[in-house]
């Protein structure tokens, strides 16, 4: 059982520069959903989806574009990269637990450096 | 707004108890949820409470009390792989967690 699936680990980008970042989860979970993480910031909702075909914004959506075609795919897009989003990236999905509770289970994240 | 307000390091020995408190301000509340991250690494669940309460895990244990919009995080037995970020989160409902900046815990021998 695989989990939570991200590439690449590491990507170096130009600014204007657009890429997409990868995520696949095996779970079976309907909610997907992509954070950022930059230090002392804890981890920032960027936009999420509960189910193929329906996206919404999160906390910090500008710049960024999703899509989920499938049940366990959901692609991050940048459209035009800016020193501003270099950061951590993780998918997460959420559903049940072995033990009968509910959290996320991470993907093992992007590291983006744009200059 | 919203918020969640957690220490920013502690220190504890190996062996010791600690305790990671987290507080928190949220226009709605459905659960406190728990996550371990190493340097470099992914977080990783450690524990969800939605009733007021003590869980146990292992070595592990987290508290929640919803009328003081409160919990902590309980560390037993502390070991120097136990090092990491610890962070509370908030289940606010819509299908919105919000994370709090994480508490780094240093394990010295």
């Amino acid at each position: 059982n695989a989990g939570v699936t991200q590439t690449p680990k590491f990507q170096v980008l130009k600014t204007g520069q657009s890429m997409t970042l990868q995520c696949a989860q095996d779970m079976n979970h309907e909610y997907m959903s992509w954070y950022r993480q930059d230090p002392g910031m804890g981890l920032r909702l960027i936009h999420y989806s509960v189910g193929a075909g329906i996206t919404d914004q999160g906390e910090v959506p500008n710049g960024y574009n999703v899509s989920r075609s499938t049940t366990e795919d959901f692609p991050l897009r940048l459209l035009s990269a800016a020193p501003s989003q270099t950061s951590v990236y993780f998918c997460a999905s959420f559903g049940p637990r072995d033990r009968g509770d509910y959290g996320y289970t991470f993907g093992s994240g992007t590291r983006l450096t744009v200059v | 707004g919203q918020s969640l307000e957690q220490p920013s390091e502690v220190t504890a020995v190996e062996g010791a108890i600690v305790q990671i408190n987290c507080t928190y301000q949220t226009s709605g509340f459905y659960g406190l949820s728990w996550y371990q991250q190493h340097d470099g690494g992914a977080p990783t669940f450690l524990s969800y409470n939605a009733l007021d309460g003590l869980e146990e895990t292992g070595r592990f244990s987290s508290f929640l009390s919803r009328s003081d919009s409160y919990g902590y995080l309980l560390l037993q037995e502390l070991q120097m792989k136990d090092s990491a970020s610890y962070f509370c989160a908030v289940y606010t409902g819509g299908f919105k967690t919000i994370f709090g900046a994480g508490t780094r815990l240093f394990v010295k021998a």
